[in-house]
């Protein structure tokens, strides 16, 4: 049972564009989210993270977008460049007990110049 | 920050043998995670501490595996009879207020 789903596993944008990236979640009880970036042979990097009581949270390039009635975020880079070409993973905390992250799959984003 | 630290980065190890990973976390931070990572997904939850006491263990922590953190400080995950399907990289992870943030690894391979 998979409870954070990214359903694209790679996407390619050209560099200035918006980067999307999409994360479905399946768990009622996650009360907030996190984005990381991932290079290989690295291990994940925090970009940016949404609690359930918001709708967007912004930094910087990233904004990320919270729907709870669709169980649903996605993150958004503008522009995007070169170096946001790696994988991201959309996790799902807990909020009780070991706050443990629950993680997606990933999506590997490649931005070609 | 120094951030979260692991060592070593890389072990190779033949079936059977016993390994041990050392994580050092970011030094205020009093919990510790550790996770499993295994090429096409992403990480998944191993253990916690919260300072020395290991307060939670996943189904995926086989009796072969075992965490300790003495004195709530660095953390060692021992892999005793290692098999090829252990083969995986393992991270670990220290929590301030709601964010996770992890260190560089350390990747397994047994042959």
């Amino acid at each position: 049972d998979q409870q954070v789903k990214q359903n694209s596993p790679s996407l390619s944008v050209q560099e200035g564009r918006i980067s999307i990236l999409n994360c479905d979640y399946t768990n009622s009880m996650f009360d907030y989210f996190l984005w990381y970036k991932k290079y290989p042979a690295e291990g994940p990097t925090f970009l940016i993270s949404i609690s359930s009581i918001k709708d967007k949270n912004e930094d910087g390039r990233f904004t990320v977008f919270l729907n709870k009635s669709a169980k649903h975020l996605s993150l958004h880079i503008v522009p995007s460049q070169p170096g946001d070409s790696a994988v991201y993973f959309c996790a799902g905390d807990s909020g009780a007990g070991s706050y443990q992250l629950t993680f997606g799959k990933g999506t590997k984003l490649s931005v070609i110049p | 920050d120094t951030g979260v630290s692991q060592d070593p980065r890389h072990k190779i190890t033949k079936r059977g043998q016993n390994v041990t990973f050392r994580c050092d976390p970011i030094s205020e931070h009093n919990r510790l995670y550790w996770y499993r990572q295994t090429l096409g997904q992403g990480p998944e939850f191993l253990t916690y501490f919260q300072n020395e006491a290991q307060l939670e263990k996943s189904r995926l922590l086989s009796d072969r595996f075992s965490a300790e953190r003495p004195k709530g400080s660095f953390s060692t995950l021992e892999i005793q009879r290692t098999e090829q399907g252990d083969s995986a990289m393992y991270l670990c992870a220290s929590r301030r207020r709601e964010t996770q943030y992890f260190g560089p690894g350390t990747r397994l391979l047994v042959l």
